[in-house]
């Protein structure tokens, strides 16, 4: 079983719709969760992070965390086009801020005008 | 916002030779960089984790004589990929943490990355 875990897809969405992106988790002690954004042949940047179950709210996106059933997810709304991209789920590993950083194998997004 | 700049952005080289790839960060101190590889259409897999002034830790599966890791100051580490062979070739991509702020948490500021290509 891998630690972080996602759909690779490519999910599919028409322009204005809500893109759903999920990702699960091994590692039951993990805290700190993220989300990143890789274009084609570019480095990642972060979208999101999120330690506390709930939701977090950052402009079109939201980040969903639920440590009891170890997932994590991020909501886009009103997708664009320009958010076609790979998105990449990382969970820190162990209970420590300093743990290094699992990330899941992405989950590419396309977004049809 | 902090900045991490890497060197180069990609390189064609010949098998058997090494490549260095440097990784800075502009605008703070990094006491920990990481380094990743990113095959295509394949996650980030880290490969090692570099501490200024000490030695890097590998990850499993990981060879550090193939893969040399210098540290050698707070704005500077660099990735030599030595006797480079065609497996090789991959996205090599470089993190930076900053210790000294809160920042270092997210472990957001990566580097441009390089294209590697070993023919």
């Amino acid at each position: 079983q891998k630690e972080v875990e996602q759909n690779s897809g490519p999910l599919s969405v028409p322009e204005g719709a809500i893109a759903s992106l999920n990702c699960t988790y091994s590692d039951r002690v993990s805290q700190s969760f993220f989300w990143y954004r890789q274009y084609s042949g570019k480095s990642p940047e972060l979208i999101m992070s999120i330690y506390s179950n709930g939701d977090k709210e950052d402009g079109r996106f939201t980040a969903q965390l639920n440590k009891a059933s170890q997932y994590v997810s991020l909501l886009i709304r009103d997708s664009q086009p320009s958010d076609s991209a790979t998105y990449l789920c990382a969970a820190r590993h162990g209970s420590s801020n300093t743990g290094k950083l699992i990330f899941g194998q992405g989950t590419t997004l396309q977004v049809k005008p | 916002g902090a900045v991490v700049s890497q060197h180069p952005s990609w390189v064609i080289c010949k098998s058997g030779t090494s490549v260095k790839i440097e990784c800075r960060s502009l605008d703070f101190q990094a006491t920990t960089m990481f380094w990743y590889r990113q095959f295509p259409k394949q996650s980030l897999m880290l490969m090692a984790t570099s501490n200024e002034g000490s030695k890097a830790t590998y990850e499993q599966g990981v060879e550090k004589d193939k893969f040399l890791i210098n540290h050698a100051s707070l704005t500077l580490s660099t990735l030599t990929v030595t006797s480079a062979h065609p497996e090789d070739s991959s996205f090599y991509i470089c993190s930076a943490r900053d210790q000294v702020t809160l920042r270092w948490i997210t472990e957001a500021f990566f580097g441009q990355g390089t294209r590697l290509t070993v023919v």
